[in-house]
């Protein structure tokens, strides 16, 4: 069955550091979410992308924050500057419409450890 | 507030048990219902859903209620295995923008 897969499992970065998360959604979706989940926190939602450009974002996603489809299968959520606060794992998701009975498909995601 | 609630926060249960989670949301407006299962280190599945018309669902030894008037929804986990050990997330989507609402999931694990 067809996978989310997401690069790499784990990051660790100094404070200030940019940091770039990838993604390869299933091939066949053509919508993509970027997720968060603090420690012992729920999942929260970041931004949804859609036809190469943003269609809705989360009042966590700030100007620290840019996603983009480099080209057609990888993306990416890049933190500039990164803070202390921004230790997460990141969830990446994909769904093949934007109909919400349609379900997400999430990858294992990647754990940033900011230090 | 869009809220999800999810309790208990985590239960042990012996092999071959049932149990059952609970999760309360008062996300409005409601378009469905989601439980995920989440192995430790691995990303959520989606187990079942459900829309506002329907009251359960199986998936298997899983199946999930939901009454919409209440905005309550139950989890159901029949003959429990070891590898049902997880986090048990219940997630609803609000109608209109179909932004995700996650509860904090229900940690179950499963001993022999």
């Amino acid at each position: 069955e067809p996978e989310v897969t997401q690069t790499p499992s784990h990051q660790v970065t100094q404070m200030g550091q940019e940091v770039i998360l990838r993604c390869v959604p299933i091939s066949n979706h053509l919508y993509f979410y970027w997720y968060r989940q603090i420690l012992g926190q729920k999942v929260e939602f970041l931004v949804s992308f859609y036809n190469n450009e943003i269609s809705e974002k989360s009042e966590i996603f700030d100007d620290q924050f840019s996603v983009e489809r480099p080209d057609g299968s990888n993306f990416t959520l890049k933190i500039r500057s990164t803070k202390l606060e921004d230790s997460a794992m990141y969830f990446c998701a994909s769904s093949v419409s934007g109909n919400s009975n349609q379900p997400q498909h999430f990858g294992d995601g990647t754990r940033l450890s900011i230090l | 507030k869009n809220q999800v609630e999810q309790s208990p926060q985590s239960l042990i249960i012996l092999e071959g048990k049932n149990c059952t989670l609970q999760c309360n949301y008062t996300v409005s407006p409601f378009s469905n219902l989601r439980w995920y299962k989440q192995d430790t280190g691995r990303g959520p599945v989606s187990l079942t859903i459900m829309t506002f018309s329907e009251n359960t669902k199986s998936n298997g030894r899983y199946t999930a209620t939901l009454d919409a008037d209440t905005k309550q929804s139950s989890l159901h986990i029949t003959a429990s295995q070891l590898s049902d050990s997880a986090s048990y997330i219940c997630v609803v989507t609000r109608g209109g923008n179909n932004r995700l609402a996650f509860g904090k999931g229900n940690q179950v694990v499963v001993i022999p």
